[in-house]
């Protein structure tokens, strides 16, 4: 497996405050996404990154940012965390043609 | 991408060989299929992925139908540690590009005692 962590792996925040949310990884693959996943649902894509400080938006990324300044790290922000923004997020890079993901961040927001 | 449809879940018994459907009927010429599977509260993991012809790798088996339409994974002697969700996922594939994965609901896998 591509060695890919996330922290922190569990989060509890109120609403309204700021959130980020970090991947690591050590393959040095280009292509590194961000998905959030809920109870019932396959994963959605928040946003992705083919490069350092290239990114771009997937299906679900209002009221989401990214940043990439290096090729490892990968950081999701929410500005102002909501309820809904409550779910399970999965960092993953793209390899040769599969995607490898991470062990999952938890985000309870309150 | 091509959509897929599979079925909601499935039991298999321990040790027989567990057969997941999907059905992508939509599929063009250049997409590959690929599985991967959730392991409950675990990131999805790689499976397996095929063109046209049938595949084999240390986890499974895929068998792709002529017409592309329509694949089957195979895990040969399930345990209970392959209980998880499946997903079957249609995607283009070029090298070093972007591919944004769609994820349906899945097969959720029950292999039982």
């Amino acid at each position: 497996d591509a060695g890919i962590t996330q922290s922190p792996r569990h989060k509890v925040t109120e609403t309204g405050t700021p959130v980020t949310l970090r991947c690591h990884q050590t393959e040095n693959h280009r292509y590194m996404y961000w998905y959030r996943q809920d109870p019932g649902h396959g994963l959605r894509l928040i946003h992705y990154s083919y490069g350092v400080k290239d990114t771009d938006k997937g299906e679900v990324s209002d009221g989401y940012s990214v940043s990439r300044s290096k090729t490892e790290d990968f950081l999701l922000t929410l500005e102002s965390a909501t309820s809904s923004q409550t779910s399970v997020y999965f960092c993953a890079t793209q390899g040769a043609g599969e995607q490898y993901f991470g062990p999952g961040t938890r985000l309870t927001v309150t | 991408d091509a959509k897929t449809t599979q079925p909601t879940s499935m039991d298999c018994a321990e040790g027989r060989a567990a057969n997941l459907p999907c059905n992508h009927s939509t599929i063009s010429g250049n997409e590959y299929v690929y599985w991967y599977r959730q392991i409950h509260s675990q990131g999805p993991q790689y499976i397996i992925h095929g063109l046209k012809n049938n595949e084999t790798n240390e986890m499974a088996s895929l068998i792709i139908t002529e017409d592309r339409k329509s694949s089957t994974l195979i895990l040969p002697h399930a345990t209970l540690r392959d209980t998880a969700v499946y997903y079957c996922i249609v995607r283009g594939y070029e090298w070093d590009s972007n591919y944004q994965l769609i994820w349906g609901a899945g097969t959720k896998l029950i292999i039982k005692p």
